[in-house]
């Protein structure tokens, strides 16, 4: 079972951020939270992971609240190639191997 | 171009047929993953493999049956399907599996129908 809630759908203006949420209330202690996203017809794509501060790479920012029980995907200037499933994990400790759980995730449209 | 290749990329079979799909990781990783994605569901992990041993089979049915012959390539043997089992199915490899940094790569998939 996904341990995360997402909006179904959200959409954005092209150039503007786009803030993603995702809410984690029962995440414990030693899980992360990874963020995929899925283009129509390929294959999902890692974008970023975090466990308690705040990470930034190439693609976006993870922004993960001090209590951990929710986190905000940033794509800073959104473009229309951005438009894609968003998937939010959380990730299962050792016990649990290598199991990334996907749930419905949230589609985003970004619009000219 | 994510360093994961499948193909066929469309597959197109009958219930009595039988098919491969081929997934082939130019990454050096030693973990290599099927996944199927059914129409509006949620990906659902069906077989892992690490250093060519399988580490996980979350119930599949035996009318799939995987082979590794090594890290780099991974088969998923098809026979008897069902129309049921149309579907996306996505090949994924990993570097250090299980670990809290491991990053999937998927392939683009096999568009699988079954008539």
């Amino acid at each position: 079972d996904a341990k995360t809630t997402q909006p179904t759908s959200m959409d954005c203006a092209e150039g503007r951020a786009a803030n993603l949420p995702c809410n984690h209330s029962t995440i414990s202690g030693n899980e992360y939270v990874y963020w995929y996203r899925q283009i129509h017809s390929q294959g999902p794509q890692y974008i970023i992971h975090g466990l308690k501060n705040n990470e930034t790479n190439e693609m976006a920012s993870l922004i993960i609240t001090e209590d951990r029980k929710s986190s905000t995907l940033i794509l800073p200037h959104a473009t229309l190639r951005d438009t894609a499933v968003y998937y939010c994990i959380v990730r299962g400790d050792m016990e649990y191997g290598n199991k990334l759980v996907f749930g419905a995730g949230t589609i985003l449209r970004v619009k000219s | 171009e994510t360093g994961v290749t499948q193909t066929p990329r469309h597959l197109v079979m009958g219930m009595t047929n039988k098919k491969s799909l081929k997934c082939e990781q130019h990454l050096g990783h030693n973990a290599m993953y099927w996944y199927k994605q059914s129409a509006k569901k949620p990906l659902e992990l069906m077989f892992v493999y690490n250093f060519k041993e399988q580490t996980e089979n979350n119930s599949v049915p035996s009318r799939f049956s995987p082979e590794c012959p090594n890290s780099s390539h991974l088969f998923l043997h098809l026979h008897t399907l069902q129309p049921e089992d149309s579907a996306l199915y996505l090949c994924a490899s990993s570097q250090a599996p299980g670990s809290f940094n491991e990053k999937l790569f998927f392939g683009s998939g096999t568009q699988l129908s079954v008539l």
